[in-house]
């Protein structure tokens, strides 16, 4: 069974860069049977997915973030990355790296890492 | 993006009752929605995928069903164990959104 570990700083300053790695054991990142996500839910609040790669380094983001986000991966780390630029308190959550079944389109996310809390403040 | 609306917020409910959470599209998504389980301080579990296929190892209690913009997720008869934040999530279009959320909490 796959299993996922965030991991990077839990505190930001305003206006920098928030930078995550996932690490995957368990599972190869090259098996192309998954696409790795990150996703995010603010303190008592409902989830937003972020965005999405697949081995080969093809990426789908939400719009809503598209313009800050980039997403990598490290297939000889087994890992895959998220940075989010120009980050305000609003991007302060846990965030939480996923994997989902390959598809052409989204799909559910099975397993979840456990998150990692990061707060945006100076 | 389609909006997921999740009915009721919260409720409180006794362990044995069968308790119903409704989850509503704001368009068409055939059956691609899937239910997840959230307790605090930890990432959700999926339970059911495809609007009504249980997800592995997840006991027979829980039920979903619907399709098209209505879909409602089940528990038979509610264990200890259940109390949680339960989400639906749609993936027929990109981004994939989730409900809000409804809490399930002890009476």
């Amino acid at each position: 069974q796959v299993q996922l570990q965030e991991s990077g700083p839990g505190l930001v300053k305003p206006s920098q860069t928030l930078s995550l790695t996932c690490t995957v054991s368990g599972g190869s990142i090259s098996s192309g049977s998954y696409y790795w996500s990150w996703i995010r839910q603010p303190a008592g609040k409902g989830l937003e997915w972020i965005g999405r790669i697949y081995t080969s380094g093809s990426t789908n983001y939400n719009p809503s973030l598209k313009s800050r986000v980039t997403i990598s991966v490290d297939t000889s780390k087994n890992q895959f990355s998220l940075k989010l630029s120009s980050v305000t308190a609003a991007d302060t959550a846990v965030y939480y790296c996923a994997s989902s079944p390959s598809s052409v389109g989204p799909n559910w996310f099975d397993p979840w890492g456990q998150g990692t809390l990061v707060t945006v403040s100076s | 993006a389609i909006r997921m609306t999740q009915s009721p917020s919260s409720f409180s409910a006794s362990t044995g009752d069968r308790v119903t959470i409704t989850c509503r599209a704001s368009q068409g998504i055939s059956s691609y929605l899937a239910w997840y389980q959230q307790k605090p301080g930890k990432a959700p579990k999926l339970l059911i995928y495809a609007a009504s296929t249980l997800q592995s190892g997840v006991p027979s209690r829980f039920s979903g069903s619907g399709s098209g913009t209505d879909f409602t997720l089940t528990i038979s008869c509610l264990q200890s164990e259940d109390f949680a934040t339960y989400y639906c999530q749609q993936y027929y279009s990109y981004p994939g959104t989730f409900g809000q959320g409804t809490k399930v909490e002890i009476k």
